[in-house]
């Protein structure tokens, strides 16, 4: 296991198609995070899991975005009837509990997502 | 709600000088941690050094240090004679743990090196 995974790495879709995408946590972690990165900002927040539970979503979440995390393992993002704004990079991290540990955060290299 | 400034949009430095990027950030809290992170061009996000707010000395980590200046709210990054591999995006981000357990980044600094 060397870090968290995430695919795919890119995706172009059509404007209102539905898109997937896969978040591999390191394996011993219980919390993960997923992230939305535009051109030129820092990530924003989406959601938060602890093992399979959503503990925490961030208005930015629209109720076209969905994500799980079904036993606590991998975690996927949907995205349905996608709209341009929804291009971004989509990043996934994750953390170990604790408040110190957890505090720390392991980032995947993203899905880069272009709707068009 | 926490919020995290970074005014410097673009910074440059020369090969093994020193630069400084400056970050500060807004919260009610006392306890709280906060943290550098690089993301180099198409490459994932790495933590480069972290603080926790209950700890009066900075914190190092090799060529990286900070000065985390808790009463003024500022935590800004130093990195000594700076090599060509540390060009890259540098975010600021905060994190509490105390009732949301979201990282809260800043627009960050681009930062070159010069050879």
């Amino acid at each position: 296991d060397t870090g968290v995974s995430q695919n795919p790495r890119h995706k172009i879709t059509k404007r209102g198609q539905n898109v997937t995408f896969r978040c591999d946590p390191i394996s011993e972690h219980n919390r993960l995070y997923w992230y939305r990165q535009t051109l030129g900002q820092g990530p924003e927040f989406l959601t938060y899991f602890q093992n399979e539970a959503q503990l925490e979503k961030s208005r930015l979440l629209s109720d076209r975005f969905s994500a799980e995390r079904p036993k606590g393992s991998f975690s996927t993002l949907e995205i349905q009837r996608t709209e341009q704004g929804d291009s971004a990079m989509y990043l996934c991290a994750s953390s170990s509990l604790g408040r110190s540990t957890g505090a720390e955060a392991f980032f995947g290299q993203g899905t880069r997502l272009t709707v068009v | 709600a926490q919020t995290v400034t970074q005014s410097q949009p673009e910074m440059s430095v020369q090969e093994a000088e020193t630069v400084t990027l400056s970050c500060t950030y807004d919260t009610s809290e006392s306890d709280y941690y906060l943290f550098w992170y690089k993301q180099p061009p198409s490459r994932q996000m790495i933590l480069v050094i972290r603080q926790e707010a209950y700890k009066q000395q900075n914190a190092t980590e090799n060529r990286f240090s900070v000065n985390f200046q808790k009463a003024a709210k500022s935590f800004s990054l130093k990195i000594s004679d700076s090599q060509l591999g540390d060009a890259a995006m540098y975010f600021c981000a905060y994190y509490s743990g105390a009732g949301s357990y979201q990282l809260t980044f800043g627009k960050g600094t681009k930062l070159s090196v010069i050879p």
